[in-house]
């Protein structure tokens, strides 16, 4: 079964940080680029972060560059999104997500995991 | 930034109605263009790709239409498992960008 598990979330205070860990099952992970969408509470939905099969090509969200770095490895069939310098308007749901199967839709979402910033 | 403009922001219909969802991009975006279906507490889910496509396994009274600036997301006879918020987003140039989302609610 293709799975992906998010992990990493909680309360931070602002100016804060988080690493934020997704582990993938059930695909041949290296053959997907992967990417992070949120959701604050309430609102629709905003896609973050991708990056491609190899690492090798990363895009961010104006609002987010320079404080977020998407990362994958491999070995450990694994995406991450280290979060630095948080603010309250980061609050949301981050969802992890698979695309490759359908052009450049995302395809499989995990469950997500909950990112509180306290002001 | 390609904003992403859907309408209406909620619709109300009863089980075996034709609901239609609009989405206008600000620039053109050919047919890179994916909907996808949210439940509450879920996390969203790919009905439909590159504008037109049917996802595997997807009922077929789902179906999208559109090229360019303009598209939309058709519902032939609503099931109650259809109630949820449905969005567009465009995968032309970075930053994808998502739909604001059409909540589908039961008359």
């Amino acid at each position: 079964e293709v799975q992906l598990v998010e992990s990493g979330g909680g309360l931070v205070q602002s100016g804060g940080s988080l690493r934020l860990s997704c582990v993938t099952s059930g695909f041949t992970f290296n053959n997907y680029w992967m990417g992070w969408v949120r959701q604050s509470p309430g609102k629709g939905l905003e896609w973050v972060a991708y990056i491609n099969q190899d690492g090798s090509g990363r895009y961010y969200l104006d609002s987010v560059k320079g404080r977020f770095t998407i990362s994958r490895d491999t070995a450990k069939n694994s995406l991450y999104l280290q979060m630095n310098s948080l603010r309250a308007e980061d609050t949301a749901m981050y969802y992890c997500a698979r695309g490759g199967s359908y052009l450049d839709a995302l395809d499989i979402w995990g469950q997500g995991t909950m990112v509180t910033v306290s002001s | 930034d390609i904003q992403m403009t859907q309408s209406p922001s909620s619709v109300s219909a009863s089980v075996g109605d034709r609901v239609t969802i609009t989405c206008r991009a600000s620039q053109g975006i050919s047919a890179y263009l994916a909907w996808y279906q949210q439940r509450p507490g879920k996390a969203p889910n790919l009905l439909i790709y590159a504008a037109s496509s049917l996802r595997s396994g997807v009922p077929s009274r789902f179906s999208g239409s559109g090229s360019g600036t303009d598209f939309t997301l058709t519902i032939r006879s609503l099931q109650p498992e259809d109630f949820a918020t449905y969005y567009c987003q465009q995968g032309k140039s970075f930053p994808w960008t998502f739909g604001q989302g059409t909540k589908v609610e039961i008359k």
